[in-house]
């Protein structure tokens, strides 16, 4: 069992929709979740942070961090065209950093 | 500010060639550290360097080595590449102790063995 686990997708939606966007992790030492979002032939570039369990809310995005369950997501409303790129999960404990394996996410005008 | 920068921005190689790729950190940044990103995975850490030193390194055999310079700047070497060491290699650079939000990543140098 890999220690994050994400769907690569390909998901795909319609402008406008509601996208939610999640991984799982094993290792209950994780004390910081990260979303990055990757365009094609680019560098990370990170989204959002959260640190324990509970929502943080930036502009259309939303982080969300169930540290019982292991549990993380990111909502992204009012997706647009531009929002289409490669959506990766981190976590992080002090010495150490995991990534998932990305979701590719297409918004359809 | 120019960012976090990498060069080459391709390059392609022959099994058993070694590689040398080179990174510039952010302006203020001190530490820098390297990923490998094969196609359709997420970044795995390689090591990271402060004060010219490698100060933490991830699963990687020797063959993976680095140094930084005195002006923060970095290197990544690969000897005897092999067919698997194709990848998507990034650089990020922070601020020594940042925080979590204060990593920023490079566009990444593309390796390609054959």
């Amino acid at each position: 069992q890999k220690e994050v686990e994400q769907d690569p997708g390909p998901l795909s939606v319609p402008e406008g929709a509601i996208v939610s966007l999640n991984c799982t992790y094993s290792n209950s030492a994780f004390q910081y979740f990260m979303w990055y979002r990757q365009y094609s032939r680019k560098g990370p570039e990170l989204l959002m942070y959260t640190y324990s369990s509970g929502n943080k809310e930036d502009g259309r995005f939303t982080a969300q961090v169930d540290k019982s369950s292991k549990y993380i997501s990111l909502f992204i409303r009012d997706s647009q065209p531009s929002d289409s790129a490669t959506y990766l999960c981190a976590m992080r404990n002090n010495n150490d950093m995991r990534f998932g394996a990305g979701t590719r996410l297409t918004v359809k005008p | 500010d120019a960012g976090v920068t990498q060069s080459p921005t391709h390059l392609i190689k022959t099994r058993g060639q070694q590689v040398t790729l080179r990174c510039s950190p952010k302006s203020g940044h001190d530490t820098v550290s390297w990923y490998q990103q094969a196609l359709g995975q997420g970044p795995q850490f390689i090591f990271q360097y402060y004060e010219e030193e490698e100060r933490q390194r991830g699963n990687f055999p020797d063959r993976f080595s680095g140094h930084q310079f005195p002006n923060y700047s970095s290197e990544l070497n690969v000897n005897a590449l092999l067919l698997g060491d194709s990848a998507l290699y990034l650089c990020a650079s922070s601020p020594n102790r940042g925080r979590v939000g204060e990593q920023y990543f490079g566009p990444g140098t593309r390796l390609t063995v054959t």
